[in-house]
């Protein structure tokens, strides 16, 4: 099965800074990335994500890449600000139009933008 | 008008007990899913229904049994829960059809915890 690895599990910037999180998955058949930011107390929610046919894609200070030749797919944020403090989830999955979407998550990382 | 809503929000319980958790969806949705949560962050699929079918069964033990009424409701019932079944237990849905399936709706979270 799939296997998505994620990382740094920890990441502290300054406020204003930029962050990035790196994510690689195992199976070369995935053709789904989406990012999911969880706030204490949420549920996660999805801020951006992207398909197999396309290797960027950015919306306002968030920006995803995705290499499927060395199968790895990036989170960009810039400008950082205090309420992008939160856990970050890259997952990875097979879409299948009739049974929905089976995502493998990473392990996660949790963001905190200092003031 | 919460999209995807989880009972209850807490549960404390005595190891042993049998306890349930519901949740429903009022965004349309064919496919549901539970996922767990555990104190690492870890997010880990358990179950998915397609309008009210299992596709999904993650090697999850038989003493949890999702049920699944009607396509807008997916209840999990666990039987003689364990230590190690302390976690955050999340449903979610998500919309099926071409192309269509992709992002996941996550509810608010159940924080199960055996004692």
């Amino acid at each position: 099965g799939e296997n998505v690895e994620q990382h740094p599990s920890t990441l502290s910037v300054q406020e204003g800074d930029s962050a990035v999180i790196k994510c690689t998955y195992s199976d070369s058949a995935s053709n789904y990335f989406p990012w999911y930011k969880q706030e204490l107390g949420k549920g996660p929610q999805l801020i951006i994500d992207i398909r197999s046919n396309v290797g960027e894609k950015k919306d306002q200070r968030i920006a995803v890449t995705l290499n499927k030749t060395a199968k790895h797919f990036s989170l960009h944020i810039t400008e950082t600000q205090p309420e992008d403090s939160a856990v970050y989830f890259c997952a990875a999955s097979k879409v299948n139009n009739n049974a929905g979407n089976m995502l493998t998550f990473g392990g996660g990382t949790r963001l905190m933008v200092k003031p | 008008d919460t999209a995807v809503s989880q009972t209850p929000k807490y549960l404390v319980t005595q190891m042993g007990n049998d306890k349930s958790i519901k949740c429903e969806q009022n965004l349309g949705h064919d496919t549901m899913y539970w996922y767990k949560q555990d104190s690492k962050k870890f997010l880990k699929i358990m179950f998915s229904y397609n309008n009210k079918e299992l596709i999904i069964n993650e090697t999850v033990p038989n003493r949890f049994s999702p049920k699944s009424p009607d396509k807008a409701h997916l209840n999990l019932h666990i039987n003689s829960l364990e230590l190690g079944d302390s976690a955050v237990y999340f449903c979610a849905s998500s919309p099926s059809g071409a192309y269509s399936a992709g992002e996941l709706f996550f509810g608010e979270g159940s924080r199960l915890t055996v004692l």
